[in-house]
């Protein structure tokens, strides 16, 4: 059964510093891979995805990241923070076809001035 | 830029009472789905639904719930009679296609937070 882990519940970092955050599945064929975000009263938007190719992806508002097949891991990363980036971040993994995605118990991020 | 939209925001009902909660897909897209997430806790796949019949659920979705595209536009899902542990934020999505690929991404509504008393 495909499962992800995000293993920090919340995260506290200054505006202008760099993020990180971890995501880490389990899936026993090549993974369809999702970083989403949810701000307050909003929806899940999607940030990136990773479906083949350059293990290197990049999103939507700066961010990035990386998948890892040797690690099971895809994590999120952006140089700068700004204090808009202030969210709920949830990884996802899929398979083939997008079907029934698990998503893992997410990542709050607040910035700090 | 084409969105999910769903209606209502936020609905309060009492235990035992049907809820209809209802989704708008982006117009062109086939693939629907319907998720849910109680509070602190991760979002989970309930249904998802193509050519008018549901291609897969989970053991969450029992007979208690239900799922219905009633016209060209809108996608329902409907909960027969409420439990207290339905109480959640259940997100509608929908995708263009399952080819594997650009097109295959799920987007999601802003979400009905649903409060049972």
């Amino acid at each position: 059964a495909q499962s992800v882990t995000q293993p920090d519940i919340h995260i506290t970092v200054s505006e202008g510093a760099s993020l990180e955050l971890r995501c880490n599945y389990s899936y026993g064929a090549t993974p369809y891979l999702f970083w989403y975000v949810q701000s307050p009263g909003q929806g899940l938007q999607l940030l990136l995805k990773y479906f083949s190719g350059d293990t290197l992806v990049q999103g939507i508002k700066g961010f990035e990241a990386e998948f890892k097949r040797s690690q099971s891991s895809f994590n999120l990363r952006k140089p700068s923070v700004h204090w808009s980036d202030a969210a709920e971040y949830f990884c996802a993994v899929g398979p083939f076809g997008n079907e029934k995605l698990t998503f893992g118990t997410g990542t709050r991020l607040t910035i700090i001035p | 830029e084409p969105e999910v939209t769903q209606t209502p925001s936020h609905q309060v009902t009492q235990m035992g009472q049907e809820v209809i909660l209802r989704c708008v897909p982006i117009s062109n897209h086939l693939y629907f789905y319907w998720y849910r997430q109680i509070l602190g806790q991760k979002v989970e796949f309930l249904v998802s639904f193509y050519n008018n019949e549901i291609s897969e659920k989970s053991e969450i979705f029992d007979d208690q719930f239900s799922v219905e595209r009633p016209d060209g536009s809108n996608f329902t899902l409907k909960i027969r009679s409420t439990k207290l542990e339905d109480s959640a934020m259940y997100f509608c999505a929908s995708t263009e296609s399952l080819a594997g690929g650009v097109t295959d991404t799920q987007y999601f509504g802003p979400g009905t937070r649903l409060t049972v008393l």
